[in-house]
């Protein structure tokens, strides 16, 4: 099972929206409602952002939110804070039997 | 709280061994199946293994099979990583992570532990 493609960097100013795209296959990510979003600062562990392509675990703030279309998972973070200048990737399985896959990893800068 | 706290990584030679440990706490870890997740420095999230939650089911990355070995104590409330014949490529920090009881995904990680696999 491949890696899930990523771009490698987006940036956008505080206010601002962003989308991070993250491209599997129809194996993946567009037969399975299973992509889930983490979010990384530097030296910290992950923190789970987004699960089963849309869902925001309590306490994650509603300006993320995450779509799909086809064999493409979005995250969308809204009105840029600089608290969100972080690495983010993206996460799926290709059915329960499966081991998961990740995303090479998308840093935003927030300009 | 649910905490996930990973212990002994360290410098290792090439060819050698090293078992990680991950302490568990906060929850009822016998019920949740649990992962191994590493990161090479300066590198992108990579799956190493999981664990059904009593222990009977394991699957590892083509990477490590036949190497790494996970294992876990219910009654301790620990997860293992038994790595041997360690390469430099397995260079990286580990996280344990526990998987949500409601579906494939990572609700908790540790701070992870660094493995540095070198001479």
């Amino acid at each position: 099972q491949s890696a899930l493609t990523q771009p490698a960097s987006v940036s956008g100013s505080p206010g601002q929206s962003i989308t991070i795209s993250c491209t599997g296959t129809s194996s993946d990510v567009g037969s399975y409602n299973l992509v889930s979003w983490y979010q990384q600062h530097p030296g910290k562990a992950p923190k789970l952002m987004i699960y089963e392509v849309s869902k925001r675990p309590s306490g994650v703030s509603n300006r993320f939110s995450g779509s799909k279309s086809g064999n493409t998972a979005s995250l969308t973070i809204s009105g840029l804070q600089a608290e969100d200048e972080a690495d983010y990737y993206c996460c799926s399985y290709a059915g329960s039997s499966t081991s998961p896959v990740f995303g090479g990893g998308t840093k935003l800068t927030v300009l | 709280e649910v905490q996930l706290v990973e212990s002994g990584g360290g410098l290792v030679q090439p060819g050698g061994s090293l078992r990680l440990s991950c302490a568990a706490s906060g929850f009822t870890f016998s019920s949740y199946w649990m992962h191994w997740v590493r990161q090479a420095p300066g590198k992108g999230l990579v799956w190493v293994s999981r664990i059904n939650s009593d222990g009977s089911s394991t699957s590892y990355a083509d990477s490590v099979k036949g190497r790494f070995t996970i294992s876990r104590d219910n009654a301790k409330n620990t997860l293992y990583l038994q790595m041997n014949s360690l390469r430099a490529e397995d260079t990286a920090v580990y996280y344990c992570a526990r998987a949500s009881i409601r579906g494939p995904y990572f609700d908790y990680w540790g701070q992870g532990t660094l493995v540095t696999v070198s001479s």
